[in-house]
């Protein structure tokens, strides 16, 4: 596809469980970020990889989260122990240039 | 602190009048802003970028000022349609690559 996809689209877990939520970005694009987004509230910055390197995570919320890249191309975010404060749309965006093209996001409910 | 602000009151205007959607921040110094769109259930939609030494940019029915002086941009939709309803969201160059922070946004509405 020409956009960036995420997956799933939903998630329904239950506390204490881990979660990993998936981003293919747009094909060629050398940077990625992971945003969260709360009800009502504006995005948060996550993380940021450029290629496979992340040389900013400093929006992690704490080290139950953790993100990698591979092969310059697809991340995975993952959430271990999950907990009721962690249900958000998780939104991935990647770039070539300056604009940010997102996915859909990954709606989690921990209940 | 730094902190982006843009108007939490939804605002709702007839069609075909002008909307004028509001973003200051402060301490912060960027090198350029941006302007999204997010419709309910999907991923923010880049608009506009304006740069530190630009006033104004036009696309379309869309205008967008910067004054970094009084660390405000103003992003305004002319001859607005019912399908401009949307959430607005200002972000700013805040750090390395392309690194954005995003005001909370502002809800639009209009009104036939």
């Amino acid at each position: 596809g020409a956009g960036v996809s995420q997956s799933p689209s939903n998630k329904v877990t239950e506390k204490g469980k881990d979660v990993e939520l998936r981003c293919d970005p747009i094909s060629g694009h050398t940077a990625l970020y992971w945003y969260r987004q709360s009800l009502g509230q504006g995005l948060e910055f996550l993380i940021y990889f450029q290629g496979n390197s992340a040389p900013d995570k400093s929006g992690l919320p704490s080290d139950r989260f953790s993100a990698e890249r591979t092969g310059g191309s697809v991340s995975t975010l993952t959430i271990q122990r999950t907990q009721q404060e962690d249900s958000a749309v998780y939104l991935c965006a990647s770039d070539l240039g300056e604009t940010q093209y997102f996915g859909p996001g990954t709606r989690l409910l921990v209940l | 602190s730094q902190k982006i602000e843009q108007n939490s009151e939804a605002l709702n205007i007839q069609e075909g009048k002008t909307a004028t959607l509001t973003c200051n921040y402060t301490n912060y110094s960027p090198a350029y802003l941006q302007w999204y769109r997010q419709d309910p259930g999907r991923g923010p939609v880049f608009l506009l970028l304006i740069r530190e030494n630009e006033k104004e940019k036009r696309k379309e029915r869309l205008k967008v000022t910067f004054d970094t002086t009084l660390k405000q941009s103003l992003f305004h939709i002319t001859a607005s349609q019912p399908a401009d309803s949307a959430t607005y969201l200002c972000a700013l160059l805040t750090g390395g690559g392309n690194k954005l922070t995003f005001g909370t946004g502002t809800q639009l509405k209009v009104e036939l």
